[in-house]
């Protein structure tokens, strides 16, 4: 079946620091790849989306690239701030299929000042 | 703003009790949600999608009389904890729309 993986947490690193987190997927079809973010308490909100391969998805500094080849949508950032701290989930859904989501297990990244 | 509210944000109660949570889309109709619950720090594990006018569909592992689902109109979909144990305490979070999903703040539930 569908799956997602991402890297284990917690990733702690100081400001400005450039961040990488690997998410990996296995897929029987053509899915969508997503990372949504979730502030403490709060529920998730969508970061970036790319929909095809090759495609880059990219907002307040994030980006991740569609890699079909290799599988993965790594989430990468140049500099860091402490209000980046949070839990960042990969996730992958199929048009058509009414957005169920499929979530990886969550990425916990802390900035220290 | 959001588009996604759901209510109540945290519920506490005694076990035994039923605890019905609420999804609603403020500016879009949806025929299908979505619930998620989430356990402390780990993913989201979908419980079921909720269909309006029609039955709910649940996720392997779920039991239907313990989480009953209403979607009785385009804008709204409940789940209600039924006889809640301790057990039952949880984060749950529903979300709405078509890609990308909206999501709504969540539920803490605490059962005493």
């Amino acid at each position: 079946g569908d799956s997602v993986t991402q890297m284990e947490g917690p990733v702690t690193l100081s400001e400005e620091a450039f961040l990488t987190i690997n998410c990996t997927y296995t897929a029987t079809g053509y899915p969508s790849l997503f990372w949504y973010v979730q502030y403490p308490g709060e529920g998730l909100q969508l970061l970036l989306k790319a929909t095809k391969a090759d495609d880059k998805g990219s907002n307040k500094g994030f980006e991740a690239t569609y890699r079909k080849e290799t599988t993965s949508f790594h989430l990468e950032k140049g500099s860091v701030q402490v209000s980046d701290s949070a839990v960042y989930f990969c996730a992958l859904s199929y048009s058509g299929n009414t957005g169920k989501l499929i979530f990886g297990q969550g990425t916990t990244l802390q900035v220290k000042p | 703003g959001a588009v996604v509210s759901q209510h109540p944000s945290w519920v506490i109660c005694k076990s035994g009790t039923s605890v019905k949570i609420e999804c609603r889309s403020l500016d879009f109709q949806a025929t299908t949600m979505f619930w998620y619950r989430q356990f402390p720090k780990q993913s989201l594990m979908l419980m079921a999608t909720s269909n309006e006018g029609s039955k709910a569909t649940y996720e392997q592992g779920v039991e239907k009389d313990k989480f009953l689902i209403n979607h009785a109109s385009l804008t709204l979909s409940t789940l209600t904890v039924t006889s809640a144990h301790p057990e039952d305490s949880s984060f749950y979070i529903c979300s709405a729309g078509e890609q990308p999903q909206h999501f709504g703040d969540g539920t803490r539930l605490s059962i005493l």
